[in-house]
């Protein structure tokens, strides 16, 4: 049952365009939505977050929206660049708590 | 200003025998999180635990699978009698408390990478 998907397990773009990362869930209790970043061998990064009362977050190249009546959330990053290359994973969470549910994460490859 | 540390980065175990990994919270940090990341998966919730107290093992396997966070000392998860299953990486994560007005994000370690033999 999972509760937070990502249904592109890659995505190709070339650097300077537009990179486009989708992200939906089921749960109506999230309230609280997160997008991390992952290299090889390193822990996840934070990235940008937004909370269920905005639709949109924006964080210089970075900017999540967020569709609470389609459960869909997007981050958009431009122009991306050869070091944006990683894994992508979205986040949700509940008002109780921290708790984060992971998306299946989106490999991003920037090409040069 | 260190970070949340794991350690170790790397563990080898032979099948059978018991796997002790640790993590130290960002100081000051009284809440942990671990989570597991299956190969090609995305990481998976196990346990929740503050300072002497589990709040939350809904993600942990019933059986081999213990975890605690001391008053002194580092949070450690302990695996009994591993298998080639269990051979994954293990994340911590760690906060100040709960929701915070500005909804701190967890900050996580670098993981240990477990491998059963």
């Amino acid at each position: 049952d999972q509760q937070v998907k990502q249904n592109s397990p890659s995505l190709s773009v070339q650097e300077g365009r537009i990179s486009i990362l989708n992200c939906d869930y089921t749960n109506s209790m999230f309230d609280y939505f997160l997008w991390y970043k992952k290299y090889p061998a390193e822990g996840p990064t934070f990235l940008i977050s937004i909370s269920s009362i905005k639709d949109k977050n924006e964080d210089g190249r970075f900017t999540v929206f967020l569709n609470k009546s389609a459960k869909h959330l997007s981050l958009h990053i431009v122009p991306s660049q050869p070091g944006d290359s990683a894994v992508y994973f979205c986040a949700a969470s509940k008002m109780t708590g921290n708790m984060l549910t992971f998306g299946g994460g989106t490999r991003l490859m920037v090409k040069p | 200003n260190a970070g949340v540390m794991q350690n170790p980065r790397h563990l080898v175990r032979r099948r059978g025998q018991e796997a002790r990994l640790r993590c130290s919270p960002v100081k000051g940090h009284s809440h942990v999180y671990w989570y597991r990341q299956l190969p090609e998966e995305g990481l998976k919730f196990m346990v929740y635990l503050q300072k002497e107290n589990i709040i939350d093992e809904s993600g942990m396997p019933k059986e081999r699978f213990s975890a605690e966070f001391p008053k002194e000392g580092p949070s450690i998860l302990r695996i009994q009698q591993v298998v080639r299953g269990d051979s994954a990486a293990y994340f911590c994560a760690s906060s100040p408390l709960l929701r915070t007005a500005d909804n701190s994000p967890l900050h996580f370690g670098n993981g240990t990478r477990l491998t059963v033999t």
